[in-house]
């Protein structure tokens, strides 16, 4: 089992419907990320989290650390919103800023 | 501030060459880490280095290795190529304070194929 497992793998949406991307995981983390990538591979980090709810525009991050898992929420999804979401956790033991990555969400979606 | 830089961003090699990778991170971040992403495998950590130490290393073969400089500047390299090298290494950069968590700002990668 990955140490980070993300649900679905896969999203289509129509324009304007509210997206929910869930992330899951076993470890003791010190912090999570939830990232985007476009086609082309560029990465972009949307948040950092280590507790709580962050909002940024219609993108909304939130983490249970007791329950090990996360959510990326997008309200009122456009097509430039169609790129991959990553998941990807900073172990605890981990000193430095080694990031342990889940699969990935492909979300497209459309007009 | 310039974003993270990396060079080249394509590379085409040929089984058993070499290759170096270069990474110039955010002006004053002193952390860069470097991952490996193929589409069986996904994002992979292979190593970050502070202050001209690696600080920690992923699970990969020693033909993967790298360095960093005093300004910050990073290279990796691969050696001895293999096939299942092809991927687009990523390079981030952090601004380490005393306490984590660190936030990470990603070069646009180098897209490596050995053919």
């Amino acid at each position: 089992k990955n140490e980070v497992e993300q649900s679905p793998q896969n999203l289509t949406a129509q324009e304007g419907e509210f997206i929910t991307i869930n992330c899951s995981y076993s470890v003791g983390i010190s912090a999570l990320h939830w990232l985007q990538q476009h086609p082309g591979g560029g990465i972009v980090s949307l948040f950092m989290l280590s507790s709580g709810k962050k909002k940024h525009g219609r993108l909304i991050a939130t983490i249970n650390i007791q329950e090990k898992h996360s959510s990326l929420h997008i309200t009122a999804s456009h097509p430039r919103d169609s790129a991959v979401y990553i998941c990807a956790v900073r172990n605890e033991e981990t000193s430095g800023s080694r990031l342990t990555f889940g699969e990935g969400t492909q979300l497209t979606v459309n007009p | 501030k310039a974003g993270v830089t990396q060079t080249p961003r394509y590379l085409i090699k040929t089984r058993g060459q070499q290759v170096t990778l270069s990474c110039s991170p955010i002006s004053g971040h002193r952390s860069v880490s470097w991952y490996q992403q193929t589409p069986g495998q996904g994002l992979q950590f292979l190593f970050e280095y502070f202050s001209e130490t690696q600080r920690n290393k992923g699970n990969f073969p020693g033909r993967f290795s790298g360095r960093q400089f005093s300004n910050s500047r990073s290279e990796m390299n691969v050696s001895t190529l293999e096939l299942g090298d092809s991927a687009l290494y990523l390079c981030a950069s952090s601004s380490i304070r005393d306490r984590g968590p660190y936030e990470q700002y990603f070069g646009p990668g180098t897209r490596l194929t050995v053919t």
